[in-house]
């Protein structure tokens, strides 16, 4: 069972423009956020994180959403840059849980941004 | 500043041989250490994690040991390697937030790809 889903497995856009990339989680319990930029053949980096008790986070051109309600998030990117071309992984995990040591991951969502 | 290293970056190995893979961490002290697996297709897959030397958890019965000789060592290990056992794994560190206090960032290391024929 899959408690982090990222249903899009690629996304293209064009330099300039926005790029959107969703998650959805099915796990009630997770109460903290993070996306991660891959490039390949490297480890993650961190990218931006989101506690359960917002709703938006932002930090220069990244910016995530948080809908509780519709167990979702979202990454935008504006405006997006052939540089940010990577895969994109969502994670969630539990603050206050037992499970507090650990990350679930999506499956991740590769951008390529055209220039 | 805290910094994360593992190796070998590459392995390709014989189906039945055995595999040892390092990761150390520096700058930090009692750091949580993770395993994870990326295979094709697929997301990250914790493997293993340790919130302390001799101290590991397993997440999934597999083919793959464990183990944390000191506190920011972290070795994971098999005595045959499985042709499943292909993929890029890579090595993790967060800072220990205490009980109930949830995990905060994972910092990555450089990953090893590992290709088992």
């Amino acid at each position: 069972d899959q408690q982090v889903k990222q249903n899009s497995p690629s996304l293209s856009v064009q330099e300039g423009r926005i790029s959107i990339l969703n998650c959805d989680y099915t796990n009630s319990m997770f109460d903290y956020f993070l996306w991660y930029k891959k490039y390949p053949a490297e480890g993650p980096t961190f990218l931006i994180s989101i506690s359960s008790i917002k709703d938006k986070n932002e930090d220069g051109r990244f910016t995530v959403f948080l809908n509780k309600s519709a167990k979702h998030l979202s990454l935008h990117i504006v405006p997006s840059q052939p540089g940010d071309s990577a895969v994109y992984f969502c994670a969630a995990s539990e603050r206050s849980g037992g499970s507090n040591y650990k990350l679930t991951f999506g499956k991740g969502t590769l951008l390529t941004v055209n220039p | 500043s805290q910094t994360i290293h593992q190796w070998p970056a590459t392995l390709v190995q014989p189906v039945g041989s055995p595999l040892s893979l390092e990761c150390t961490v520096e700058g930090t002290s009692n750091p949580n250490l993770y395993w994870y697996r990326q295979a094709a297709g697929r997301g990250l897959q914790l493997l293993f994690y340790s919130v302390g030397i001799g101290q590991i958890s397993s997440e999934v019965p597999q083919n793959l040991s464990a183990s944390r000789p000191q506190d920011r060592q972290f070795i994971l290990s098999s005595k045959k390697l499985l042709l499943s056992d292909s993929g890029f794994y890579l090595c993790a560190w967060s800072v220990d937030r205490g009980p109930g206090k949830g995990t905060g960032e994972l910092f990555f290391g450089e990953g090893s790809r590992l290709t088992v024929l």
